[in-house]
């Protein structure tokens, strides 16, 4: 059972790049998040989308775009990537019938130079 | 603003002691907490969680504190291993819809445990 899923794990991008994280997730969950952990500043919530067909906007959504695709995959965009944008993100998925319990993917290391 | 506060950045505990790993909480509509642990280079994963309708929730050798009065909850790990070594991080949320479903979390405590 893979979870949650994301690609890539690592990724180096020029100041003003577009690229786009994807997350896919294969327990059947409503609900998908996107997060970004940075030293010192625990996890902070970008995007999330409470059931297929819905985004809103979390914490930190300034310069980012979110696509839920379907129930499976939630992808995160940065359009014109900034070096503030290097960080760890992690994207997340959780069902109401378990709880309030989310579960993640493993982390995508994405460095803006 | 802090709603989910861990004041200790980092503990260091021996070897088969008791690890107490503190969170602070502001919002008095949170009514569910979690502990997530992260290993490095990993995703956090799911440790213990209370509900605030409990005051203590057990799970090996985790058990979950909540003092609802004080805001307050505190992870106790008993007795410590040297793989406990990791970050954890203290989570809240406040009912099931919308945006006060969704999960805040703390800075972590990255936890020692030496041999």
């Amino acid at each position: 059972n893979a979870g949650v899923t994301q690609t890539p794990k690592f990724q180096v991008l020029k100041t003003g790049q577009s690229m786009t994280l994807q997350c896919a997730q294969d327990m059947n969950h409503n609900s998908m998040y996107w997060y970004r952990q940075d030293p010192g500043m625990g996890l902070r919530l970008i995007y999330y989308s409470a059931s297929e067909g819905t985004t809103d906007k979390g914490e930190v959504p300034n310069g980012y775009n979110v696509s839920r695709l379907n129930k499976r995959e939630f992808s995160l965009r940065l359009e014109s990537a900034a070096p503030s944008q290097t960080s760890v993100y992690f994207c997340a998925s959780r069902t109401y019938i378990a709880g309030n319990t989310i579960y993640f993917g493993e982390g995508s290391w994405l460095t803006v130079v | 603003d802090q709603q989910v506060k861990q004041n200790s950045p980092s503990l260091s505990v021996q070897e088969g002691r008791i690890s107490i790993l503190n969170c602070d909480y502001t919002n008095s509509m949170f009514d569910y907490f979690l502990w997530y642990k992260k290993y490095p280079a990993e995703g956090p994963t799911f440790l213990i969680s209370i509900s605030s309708i409990k005051d203590k929730n057990e799970d090996g050798r985790f058990t979950v504190f909540l003092n609802k009065s004080a805001k307050h909850l505190s992870l106790h790990i008993v007795p410590s291993q040297p793989g406990d070594s990791a970050v954890y991080f203290c989570a809240a949320s406040g009912g099931y819809g919308g945006s006060q479903g969704n999960l805040i979390f703390g800075k972590g405590t990255k936890l020692s445990v030496k041999p």
